[in-house]
């Protein structure tokens, strides 16, 4: 079975300091990762995905199939970086419906 | 705004009453999702279309839930007799084929009273 976990429900960190959400994610095969982030009353949107291996708005992420997680981190965060995030996966066969995590607030403080 | 919509925003019912949300998908999607999310937990998958073809169902989506989308356009999802327990958050997405973006709606909040 595909199962994403984030241990986190909320994070709260200050302004400037460094941030990571965790995601494990179970599945026997090769999935392809995700993180959807949704602001303050804006829609679900993506974030990143594991294989474009870009950054967004400074955030990254890397998939370690060893560890089977794929942890959000951004060095210095910044208040408009307070939302919801959830990480999710796609199974890389057959349907690629998404299964998501139960997301992390993070709370960005001056 | 070109983006997904979805209408209600918010739908008050009380139990046992029926009820059918919208969505409207990026004009040229051909894969839409309806998803559910209730309070505390991440979006959960119910059904997908490719085109007006409904090609998966999730479990949780009992015999009261139905959804369609006749013209490869828009979608309904119809859930009949509701229940305490539908009240959720219901989302659409839709994409340009697979294993690309998922583009989601607002949603349409459904409280079951």
């Amino acid at each position: 079975a595909q199962r994403v976990t984030q241990p986190e429900k909320l994070l709260s960190v200050f302004k400037g300091a460094p941030v990571e959400l965790k995601c494990n994610y179970s599945y026997s095969g090769s999935p392809e990762l995700f993180w959807y982030v949704q602001y303050s009353r804006q829609r679900l949107q993506l974030l990143l995905r594991h294989i474009s291996r870009e950054s967004i708005k400074g955030f990254t992420a890397d998939l370690n199939k060893g560890e089977t997680s794929f942890h959000l981190k951004k060095p210095f965060a910044q208040e408009e970086d307070s939302a919801m995030y959830y990480c999710a996966l796609t199974p890389n066969t057959g349907f690629q419906k998404l299964v998501f995590g139960t997301g992390t607030r993070l709370l960005v403080s001056p | 705004d070109t983006g997904v919509s979805q209408d209600p925003r918010h739908k008050i019912t009380k139990r046992g009453q029926n009820v059918t949300f919208r969505c409207d998908p990026i004009s040229e999607h051909n894969r839409l999702y309806w998803y559910r999310q209730t309070l505390g937990q991440g979006p959960e998958f119910l059904t997908y279309f490719q085109n007006e073809a409904q090609l998966e169902k999730s479990r949780l989506l009992s015999d009261r839930f139905s959804a369609e989308r006749p013209k490869g356009s828009f979608s309904t999802l119809e859930i009949q007799r509701t229940e305490q327990g539908d009240s959720a958050m219901y989302l659409c997405a839709s994409s340009l084929g697979g294993r690309v973006t998922l583009h989601f709606g607002n949603g349409t909040r459904l409280t079951v009273t």
